[in-house]
């Protein structure tokens, strides 16, 4: 069974505080990897797709990074804006290659 | 931009109540979902459609329907509304393929409260 642990739960940062956010999975054939941005009270917004150790993309000051066992998104110099849930998700190959395996989600609170 | 929308942003429904929550997606996605999310669960899938008429269960199906008769609209129905149903529900749709893993693009949500 396909599984995504995400860490820490909540994370408080000062502005300009660079930091990172973890996610470990566990899945029989990576066909991808998902973060999403969830603000309070509305859906999931799609940030990146990785489909590859080593792999790498950027967003403005967020950049996501791809090992066989854990991805990474790191924050650069946050903003108070960058407050929200940050959501990882995996799908497989195989079986039911619609699905996704979602993490429980890491709280971001940057501070002013 | 693709765009999800869904029906209501907070609904309010008596237990025993049959329950409607409608999405439409304007990107001409083969693939629709239904989640529902909850503090400590995280997003659980409810049901899946990959084409016209065409579903799956999810994880989480027990006390759900749902119906897509137009390639851009899918329903989610509560036969029963109970208490434990009490949710935000989220619509998302993606396209398909072969190939590389999609992105899902998710509606605002609504939320559910049944009394």
């Amino acid at each position: 069974e396909d599984q995504v642990t995400q860490s820490p739960e909540a994370l408080r940062l000062q502005e300009g505080e660079s930091s990172s956010l973890n996610c470990s999975y566990t899945v029989s054939g990576l066909r991808g990897l998902f973060w999403y941005r969830q603000d309070p009270g509305k859906g999931p917004e799609f940030l990146f797709t990785l489909y590859s150790a080593g792999e790498e993309k950027e967003k403005e000051r967020l950049k996501a990074t791809l090992t066989k066992k854990e991805s990474f998104l790191h924050i650069t110099a946050p903003k108070p804006e960058d407050s929200a849930t940050y959501l990882c998700a995996v799908q497989a190959w195989g079986g039911s290659n619609y699905k996704l395996t979602f993490g429980k989600g890491t709280l971001l609170t940057v501070n002013p | 931009d693709v765009k999800v929308t869904q029906s209501s942003r907070y609904l309010v429904k008596r237990t025993g109540e049959k329950v409607f929550l409608e999405c439409v997606q304007d990107m001409d996605h083969e693939n629709m979902f239904w989640y529902r999310q909850d503090p400590g669960l995280g997003l659980r899938l409810i049901y899946f459609s990959y084409d016209v008429k065409m579903k799956e269960k999810g994880d989480i199906p027990e006390g759900y329907s749902v119906s897509r008769e137009k390639k851009e609209r899918f329903s989610l129905i509560l036969e029963s509304a109970s208490t434990n149903q009490t949710s935000m529900y989220l619509c998302a749709s993606s396209t398909s393929g072969q190939g590389e893993a999609y992105e899902q693009y998710f509606g605002p949500g609504t939320r559910l409260t049944v009394t």
